[in-house]
């Protein structure tokens, strides 16, 4: 049972480049999470998915764009990456208000 | 103030102590409250979950809430080596999402170590 994947695992960019982390989910849950992890500041919600065809703004949403492809799958795109985006990136996902269930993250360096 | 609070240690204990972790939170209509464990250079992996006042136990694992207080604590008795990692408070500020889901405020995580 694989539960959460994120794809990549690890990623280096130069500033101003795109990319695209991928998330998807098998345990047929409605809302899926991004979330970063920076040395202490803990996890900061990016943008979340309440169900299928929503997408909301979290507490750190600005250089990110969300698509929720379906109900497995929600990525997370980076325009235009600038040094501060430099960052572990953690997808999630949860049935209603159950525990969210987290993948194992992408590690995003930004030079 | 921040939304959630912990102390971020390192807390050390001896192998076999009750290492006792706490955190407070500002938001008096959470409603749920979780507790993730999360050893170096990998993922939260969900401990406990509680959801009203009291204790809850899950093997050596006690959770405790106190909404008056705002306060919610995690006991972990005859704590062994492999419990040392940091532990992040989560806290649900809302019952629920329109269309589901919960927003979770994540605490920045108390750093356990437990010495042989």
């Amino acid at each position: 049972n694989a539960g959460v994947t994120q794809t990549p695992k690890f990623q280096v960019l130069k500033t101003g480049q795109s990319m695209t982390l991928q998330c998807a989910q098998d345990m047929n849950h409605n809302s899926m999470y991004w979330y970063r992890q920076d040395p202490g500041m803990g996890l900061r919600l990016i943008y979340y998915s309440a169900s299928e065809g929503t997408t909301d703004k979290g507490e750190v949403p600005n250089g990110y764009n969300v698509s929720r492809l379906n109900k497995r799958e929600f990525s997370l795109r980076l325009e235009s990456a600038a040094p501060s985006q430099t960052s572990v990136y953690f997808c999630a996902s949860s049935e209603s208000s159950q525990p969210q269930h987290f993948g194992d993250g992408t590690r995003l360096s930004i030079l | 103030q921040k939304e959630v609070e912990q102390n971020s240690g390192p807390l050390s204990v001896p192998e076999g102590a009750i290492a006792s972790l706490n955190c407070t939170y500002s938001d008096r209509v959470s409603q749920s409250f979780f507790w993730y464990r999360q050893y170096s250079g990998k993922s939260p992996e969900l401990i406990m979950s509680i959801y009203s006042n009291g204790d809850k136990e899950d093997g050596r694992f006690t959770a405790q809430l106190n909404k008056a207080s705002q306060y919610v604590s995690l006991l972990i008795r005859d704590s062994q080596p492999s419990d040392s990692a940091t532990y992040l408070c989560a806290v649900n500020r809302r019952e629920g999402l329109t269309g589901g889901g919960n927003k979770l405020t994540f605490g920045t995580g108390t750093q356990l170590k437990v010495e042989l």
